[in-house]
């Protein structure tokens, strides 16, 4: 079963602390990975996204760091602030065919940062 | 501006009773999903479809069906054989896995 695993469940963190939310995947056909910001009330929106051939990616303040011989990746908001306090799913997809790509997501990381 | 309007934003269903849940798009995107979310689950894909007039069925299925009669629009109705349907419902739709765009979803509740 294509699946996503994703820790931790939630995460507090003081205003400019560095969190980090890991997930690691099994099947070796995933080839794009993204994350995705929920607010409360709204859908997803897309933060970031990396290849299998790059292991690193960074976007102002957040960085995905990924190991592919660990089939893991994580995401990493420098300076965090309380406007980053949102959940976030990590996401794994392969080409379905055509142009439907399924997203297998991660059950979220809800994350606090206090001020 | 182009994007993804579910509608209603809240919607409150009878026991027994079916309720269609309103999705439609203007980005031109062919592939359309249906996702549900409950506490600490995640996004749950119910439903996808590729291409006008085609869908398949995603992880969570039963209780749940689907028309794609327009490019523009993928509702989603939630039946009276779905035990357990109060959730929040996202709808979403795709160029490719980079161009996934979210609706603000539909609140389900069951009175």
């Amino acid at each position: 079963q294509q699946q996503v695993k994703q820790s931790p469940q939630s995460l507090i963190v003081q205003k400019g602390g560095i969190p980090i939310i890991n997930c690691a995947y099994e099947n070796t056909a995933f080839d794009y990975f993204p994350w995705y910001q929920q607010f409360p009330g709204k859908g997803p929106a897309l933060l970031i996204a990396i290849r299998p051939d790059v292991s690193e990616k960074k976007e102002g303040r957040f960085t995905i760091s990924f190991n592919k011989s660990a089939k893991q990746f994580s995401l990493h908001i420098m300076d965090s602030q309380p406007g980053d306090s949102a959940t976030y799913f990590c996401a794994a997809s392969m080409n379905s065919g055509g142009s439907n790509y399924k997203l297998t997501f991660g059950k979220g990381t809800l994350l606090t940062v206090n001020p | 501006d182009g994007g993804i309007t579910q509608s209603p934003k809240y919607l409150f269903r009878k026991e027994g009773q079916n309720v269609t849940l309103s999705c439609e798009q203007n980005l031109n995107h062919d592939a359309m999903y249906w996702y549900r979310q409950d506490p600490g689950q995640g996004l749950r894909l119910i439903y996808y479809s590729q291409i006008v007039n085609d869908f398949q069925k995603g992880d969570i299925a039963e209780g749940y069906s689907v028309s794609r009669e327009k490019k523009e629009s993928f509702p989603l109705t939630v039946t009276s054989a779905q035990k357990n349907p109060t959730a929040f419902y996202l709808c979403a739709s795709s160029i490719a896995a980079w161009g996934y765009t979210f609706g603000s979803g539909t609140r389900l509740t069951v009175v």
